[in-house]
């Protein structure tokens, strides 16, 4: 049973960076799927931030694309999100999530079929 | 501004039957995949690739799709099925990935 873990600080002050990192147990990240971040702020929906993939290739959110910074150690088998430049409006809980891209009869698929708990950031000085 | 649109808000009676639909025009090439997230829980997935549920998830959740729409059909609907549900997919590009606004699922 694959398992994911977000960790790092809870509170993070305005214009600082907020650092997350996903620990995955029960597979590999190396194992070929697309390992993404996904933030929810309070009573709202959720928005995908990017995600890397085995390969180190890297995909962001359009509106976030110039702050995100995404990695992954195979080592530690975890990746990563740096947030630079935050503000009141990155306060959210973050989640990481394993992505999967296949192709089916009539289309391609894609789906995140396991997820962290979710790690609540606060950004405030 | 999301590139699937759902309805913000259904109801349906105790055991009656309900859709929530997902629009947008990534779907004619990609499906969606659908999620359950009740309050302080992390999304659920409950149908992958067109129709397909994942180990543990009641059959009386199924998926479906035809043009730029997808839907989720819960057959029979019931109490502990309140909870909001995402849709989600590639974007029109097929690099990056879009969620619907969710739509927020009430058993009367």
């Amino acid at each position: 049973q694959v398992q994911l873990q977000e960790s790092g600080p809870g509170l993070v002050k305005p214009s600082q960076t907020l650092s997350l990192t996903c620990t995955v147990s029960g597979g590999s990240i190396s194992s070929g799927y697309y390992w993404s971040w996904i933030r929810q702020p309070a009573g709202k929906g959720l928005e995908w931030i990017g995600r890397i993939q085995t390969s180190g290739s890297t995909d962001y959110n359009p509106s976030l694309k110039s702050r995100v910074t995404m990695s992954g150690d195979t080592s530690k088998n975890q990746f990563s999100l740096n947030l630079t430049s935050v503000t009141a409006a990155d306060t959210a809980v973050y989640y990481c999530a394993r992505g999967v891209l296949g192709i089916a009869l009539a289309g391609y698929y894609y789906y995140f079929d396991y997820w962290g708990q979710g790690a609540l950031v606060t950004v405030s000085s | 501004s999301s590139e699937l649109t759902q309805d913000p808000a259904v109801s349906v009676a105790l055991g009656q039957t309900v859709r929530i639909t997902c629009q947008g025009d990534s779907l004619r090439s990609f499906y969606a995949g659908w999620y359950q997230q009740k309050p302080g829980q992390a999304p659920l997935l409950v149908i992958y690739a067109k129709n397909n549920r994942p180990s543990g998830i009641p059959d009386r959740f199924s998926g479906s799709s035809s043009g730029n729409t997808a839907s989720l059909t819960i057959t029979g609907a019931q109490a502990e099925d309140e909870a909001d549900y995402y849709c989600n997919s590639r974007d029109t590009s097929g690099n990056l990935v879009v969620f619907g606004g969710g739509t927020k699922l009430t058993v009367l």
